[in-house]
């Protein structure tokens, strides 16, 4: 059985980078596509980009100018870079397997993050 | 890509049916047999509960089912129970470059 265990800082500062890792327990990076989503206060569910075993990557067009999303699969984790953060970016951020079949499952824990001066 | 569309909420008595609606275009509800729905309970990460329009993963009640016409895919919870009170997303394939969730739906127990 799957399972994503995610971690990185949770306070920024406006105009730093946020940072996010999300392990793969259980299962093998090679296969399937890995993927953020973030989900603001209150609000619903937005997504961010993705990244194949191989490290192609697809990204929201929204914030294709500051994200990179890449894998290490010596240590069978992907991860998340956001540059220039600010407030807007304040969210909880989630990383899930995309499935074969078409579905995101499982997903990580959720991270939540601040930017705030 | 813009999000597929969603009632802000719908509500229902203990035992009643409800159900969701998730509108979309040709480019994704419409164009794919690939709408999936997902649970949310506050302050938790969501949960599938259907996949490829109408098929339930493992453990997930036969309450719960997924139907699609045209745009839009609809998921319907009957004999609603307290527990079912939450947020509902639906997602649709839309193409190889890109992914798209619907708005969110809230659904109060009465």
């Amino acid at each position: 059985q799957v399972h994503l265990q995610q971690w990185g800082a949770g306070l920024l500062k406006p105009s730093e980078t946020l940072s996010l890792t999300c392990a793969v327990y259980g299962g093998s990076l090679s296969g399937f596509s890995w993927n953020w989503i973030r989900q603001p206060p209150g609000k619903g569910l937005q997504w961010i980009g993705e990244v194949t075993h191989r490290g192609s990557t697809i990204y929201n067009p929204a914030l294709r100018s500051r994200v990179t999303i890449s894998t290490d699969t010596s240590k069978n984790q992907f991860s998340l870079r956001l540059t220039s953060v600010t407030a807007a970016d304040t969210a909880v951020y989630y990383c899930a397997k995309f499935d074969l079949r078409i579905y995101f499952a499982p997903w990580g824990q959720g991270i939540p993050v601040t930017v705030s001066s | 890509q813009s999000a597929l569309t969603q009632p802000r909420s719908v509500s229902g008595s203990p035992g009643q049916s409800v159900t969701i609606s998730c509108t979309g275009t040709s480019s994704d509800v419409g164009g794919y047999d690939y709408v999936s729905w997902y649970q949310q309970y506050p302050g938790k990460a969501p949960k599938l509960m259907i996949y490829d329009v109408n098929k339930r993963p493992s453990g997930v009640p036969d309450r719960f089912s997924g139907s699609k016409s045209g745009n839009t895919a609809s998921l319907t919870i009957s004999g609603l129970q307290a527990d079912d009170e939450a947020d509902y997303y639906c997602s649709s394939y839309a193409g190889p470059y890109t992914r798209v969730f619907g708005t969110g739906t809230e659904v109060t127990v009465l």
